[in-house]
Order: structure tokens, then sequence, then C-alpha cells
């Protein structure tokens, strides 16, 4: 079946970049998506990328996709304490809804002034 | 800012009680679902809807319930609780549209803890 692994915990200082990695097993998934849960929030969509592009950058953000290797990392430029979140990794293998989105445990990410 | 809300954000309620877990979205989206996450764990779908009337069972098995009478509501309930109920549990809701399932949007989440 589906499995999206992503470390637990990431500490960086205010101003570094932040990378957090994400690999999963299923070579057909379609989407990939980087989720972001802020203390006593909801998930909020960071970004996502087709599995046909290799990189995606959004101001601080630059996703990139290793096919071969089925690995997703997701790097912010210039972290700020605002970056202090969970971040989600996860993949569909199809389009047809969430149901078949598959969520990682989430990536800690702490950022110390 | 997503329109999806969910209550109540934290519930501790004794073994055996009924307990229904609201979510309620503003932004007409058909589909909504129940997800369910334990502390460490990753995110599992319990339950999912297509619309008004529709609910379908997700990847993991679960003793809650779920009806879909309005578009905008989707509550899930427990007719029992017990300890192994305790979770954390989030609804979320998307619409269908030409790419598919870009974006979902999703509530605060609910904290059970079954005592």
């Amino acid at each position: 079946g589906e499995d999206v692994e992503q470390s637990l915990f990431l500490s960086v200082r205010e101003g570094d970049s932040s990378v957090i990695n994400c690999t999963y097993t299923d070579s057909s998934s379609t989407y990939l998506y980087w989720y972001k849960q802020e203390p006593g929030a909801g998930l909020q969509l960071l970004t996502y990328i087709f599995s046909n592009m290799d990189m995606k950058q959004d101001q601080r953000l630059t996703v990139l996709l290793n096919k071969k290797d089925k690995h997703l990392s997701l790097r912010i430029a210039d972290t700020q304490t605002g970056d202090s979140a969970i971040y989600f990794c996860a993949e569909s293998l199809s389009p047809g809804g969430y149901q078949k989105v598959t969520f990682g445990i989430g990536t800690k990410l702490q950022v110390i002034p | 800012e997503a329109d999806i809300y969910q209550t109540p954000r934290y519930l501790v309620i004794g073994t055996g009680k009924k307990i229904t877990l609201e979510c309620s979205q503003t932004m007409g989206h058909d589909k909504m679902y129940w997800y369910q996450q334990d502390p460490g764990m990753e995110l599992h779908l319990i339950h999912y809807s297509y619309g008004v009337n529709s609910t379908e069972k997700g990847d993991l098995s679960s003793e809650s319930t779920v009806s879909r009478i309005r578009t905008e509501h989707f509550p899930l309930t427990l007719e029992s609780a017990r300890p192994s109920h305790t979770s954390q549990y989030l609804c979320a809701s998307s619409e269908v549209d030409r790419e598919s399932n870009t974006e979902a949007f999703f509530g605060q989440g609910t904290r059970l803890t079954v005592v």
C-alpha cells in the first residue's frame, strides 16, 4: 500500500535554510503536496507539485522532486520564527478527491531565534 | 482563510458516552472528509462523502459513523466512547475541479480524550 515517510523533528536557527524531506513508496503518484499546520490551526496547503515536474519555486519555498528515488523535499529559505509549525507531506495516486491522498506523519519545525 | 469549523476543540468524556463531533463548512464543497491522527502517527482517512446522502468508509476502520444531510454539515458520532477512541479528529472539505484534488481545507481539529 501507499506509505509516506518523514522525519519527526527539525530545528534550525532563524535566517538559515530549512530542508524537510519526505519519501513515498508509490511510483504512480500524480500529485505531491506540502501542508503546514500552525499551533491551534488546521492544515493549510503550502504548495503542491505534479509528478511530471522536478522543481517548483514559490517565493521562499522550493520543492524538489526526485522521482527515481521517490523523494520530495521542501526548502524554506531565510527561515523565520513564524515558520515554526508541523509540515505534512502527502501524495495522491490519482485525481478524484482527497480520499486518494496519503499523508505522512508530519515534521515539526522549530525555529530558534 | 478556510471557512471550515469543528466543535468542540477539546473534549474529555467518560467511557460509554455517546458523542457527536461537529464539522461545518461554508464554501459549498461537495466533498468532505474525516481523518484520525493518533499521537506520533499519520493522518488516516476514516470517512468521506461525495455530497448529500453520500457516506463512505475510509482506509482506517473506525467504530464511528457519519451523516451528510446537508452540504455544509458532516457530523461524526461515536455511540459508545471507549479509551481506544482517544485521538485527534480532523475534518476537511474539497471541491472537485478540473485539476481534481489540488487543495483540501481543514478544520482546527477536535482532540478527544475518553477516560
